[in-house]
């Protein structure tokens, strides 16, 4: 069965350092991989996703996320985190052509002057 | 112009009743989604129907029962509403992959509809 897990309940970073918030995702084949941010009181948008072709995919807001077959890992970066920045991020993975996308438990970041 | 819009925002009901949400997509989308998150943020889809018919259903309790009169709406009408229903459900929409060139499940979601049952 698919599965996604970002083993970081919550991470607290300071403003202007660099993110990296960790996803390793079950699956047999290619995924198709997500990142989703929600900020409080809201619902998710999407930051970026992957499936084919470069393995590094850019998104919005500055954020970035590395697709690695032989880790099953597809992590988001940012270099510089700003205050707004603070949220939740999910990861996500659906089977191509699906209907079903299976999230992880989330991060919460928090941002630190 | 909201794309996804979900009402109420906020519902809050005792034990016993039964109550629905409702959701609405301005996306020209053919595919809807109801989510459950947990107070642990946790986020479990629940229905997915394409073109108001029904994709999945993850193991609900048939105390939920979507309706979809249009592929632009998808409600939620809850029964007999237990303190574990209380919880944010979240309603998105996509168009289905395959179409139009479309490869994977982009879905855009609403802000939310806080159920607190008592």
């Amino acid at each position: 069965a698919q599965s996604v897990t970002q083993p970081d309940i919550h991470i607290t970073v300071s403003e202007g350092a660099s993110l990296e918030l960790r996803c390793n995702y079950s699956y047999g084949a290619t995924p198709y991989l997500f990142w989703y941010v929600q900020s409080p009181g809201q619902g998710l948008q999407l930051l970026l996703k992957y499936f084919s072709g470069d393995t590094l995919v850019q998104g919005i807001k500055g954020f970035e996320a590395e697709f690695k077959r032989s880790q099953s890992s597809f992590n988001l970066r940012k270099p510089s985190v700003h205050w707004s920045d603070a949220a939740e991020y999910f990861c996500a993975v659906e089977r191509g052509g699906g209907f079903k996308t299976i999230f992880g438990a989330g991060t919460r970041l928090f941002v630190k002057a | 112009d909201t794309a996804v819009s979900q009402t109420p925002k906020y519902l809050v009901t005792q034990m016993g009743n039964d109550k629905s949400i409702k959701c609405e997509q301005n996306l020209g989308h053919d595919t809807m989604y109801w989510y459950k998150q947990d107070s642990k943020k946790f986020l479990k889809i629940m229905f997915s129907y394409n073109n108001k018919e029904l994709i999945i259903n993850e193991t609900v309790p048939n105390r939920f029962s979507p309706k979809s009169p249009d592929k632009a709406h998808l409600n939620l009408h809850i029964n007999s509403l237990e303190l574990g229903d209380s919880a944010v459900y979240f309603c998105a929409s996509s168009l289905r992959p395959g179409l139009a060139g479309v490869s994977y499940n982009e879905q855009f979601f609403g802000p939310g509809t806080r159920l607190t049952v008592l």
